[in-house]
C-alpha cells in the first residue's frame, strides 16, 4: 500500500472544535509535511517537520512526528468552517527525492 | 509562498488526441518539478520527476511515451498526453521545487482537469 496512510477517512465537526488527524508511514523519512486541498485545486503547503524535530507550531496548526512509532499528526484548534478541505500527509524519503502522498482525510467543519 | 501556474485549467478533448498541459513557476526558478496524477476522491500519484535540462525520471507503472515531459527552462515544464483516452481523464497537477532533485517544500500548481471523450 501506499506509504503515508492517513485516518480517519473522514472526520466532521462542529466550528470551533478541534480536528485530529493521524497520519502513518513506513519508510525512514528525511521531513514530512501536511498539505491542504480544497475541492478541485491545487494543494497548500501547511507545514514541514524534519525527521529530527518532535513538534512545530503554525498559527492554529500543530503538528506532531514520531519516528519511533512512524507516525505523524496535525491538529487544527478552533476549527472554522472555511478549514472545511481534504488533508494529506506527504513523507520525503532520506534522500528527499520525492514526496510519496498518503490518502488524506476529508475535513468538514459545520458553521 | 511561491507561484505556480497551470495551463489549462481544464481541457476536453476527443479520444486519440493530444494534450498538452503547461508548468510554470512565476517567481522562482524551479530546478526540479513534479507531476502528479489525481483520480477522483483519491491521492495524488507522482508519475514522474523532472529536473531542468534532464530527462525526467518515471514512476513504475507510467508510460514515458505517452506522457511526454519536458522542463526545458528554470521556470516552464511541460506535460503532453499523446493519443488520450477516457481512462487518461484525470485531474494533473504539477508541482516545482527551486531545491535540485529535492521534494521539499513542493509548490503546487492549480491543477488541469482533463476529460477525454
Amino acid at each position: 500500500s501506499q506509504q503515508g496512510e492517513e485516518d480517519p477517512q473522514a472526520l466532521s465537526i462542529q466550528e470551533g472544535e478541534n480536528a485530529t488527524m493521524n497520519c502513518s508511514y513506513k519508510t525512514s523519512i528525511n521531513n514530512l509535511q501536511w498539505y491542504r486541498q480544497n475541492s478541485g485545486r491545487g494543494l497548500v503547503h501547511l507545514i514541514l517537520i524534519r525527521s529530527n524535530e518532535r513538534e512545530k507550531h503554525s498559527g492554529r496548526l500543530r503538528v506532531t512526528l514520531d519516528t519511533s512509532k512512524k507516525s505523524s499528526s496535525l491538529l487544527i484548534t478552533a476549527s472554522r468552517a472555511a478549514d472545511t478541505a481534504s488533508y494529506f500527509c506527504a513523507t520525503a524519503d532520506t534522500n528527499a527525492g520525492k514526496s510519496t502522498f498518503g490518502d488524506g482525510t476529508t475535513l468538514t467543519v459545520k458553521p | 509562498g511561491a507561484v505556480v501556474s497551470q495551463h489549462p485549467s481544464r481541457v476536453i478533448c476527443k479520444s486519440g488526441t493530444s494534450v498538452k498541459i503547461e508548468c510554470r513557476s512565476l517567481d522562482f526558478q524551479a530546478t526540479t518539478m513534479f507531476w502528479y496524477r489525481q483520480f477522483p476522491k483519491q491521492s495524488l500519484m507522482l508519475m514522474a520527476t523532472s529536473n531542468e535540462g534532464s530527462k525526467a525520471t518515471y514512476e513504475q507503472g507510467v508510460e514515458k511515451d505517452k506522457f511526454l515531459i519536458n522542463h526545458a527552462s528554470l521556470t516552464l515544464s511541460t506535460l503532453t498526453v499523446t493519443s488520450a483516452h477516457p481512462e487518461d481523464s484525470s485531474f494533473y497537477i504539477c508541482s516545482a521545487s527551486s531545491y535540485s532533485g529535492r521534494a521539499d517544500e513542493q509548490f503546487f500548481g492549480p491543477g488541469t482537469r482533463l476529460t477525454v471523450l
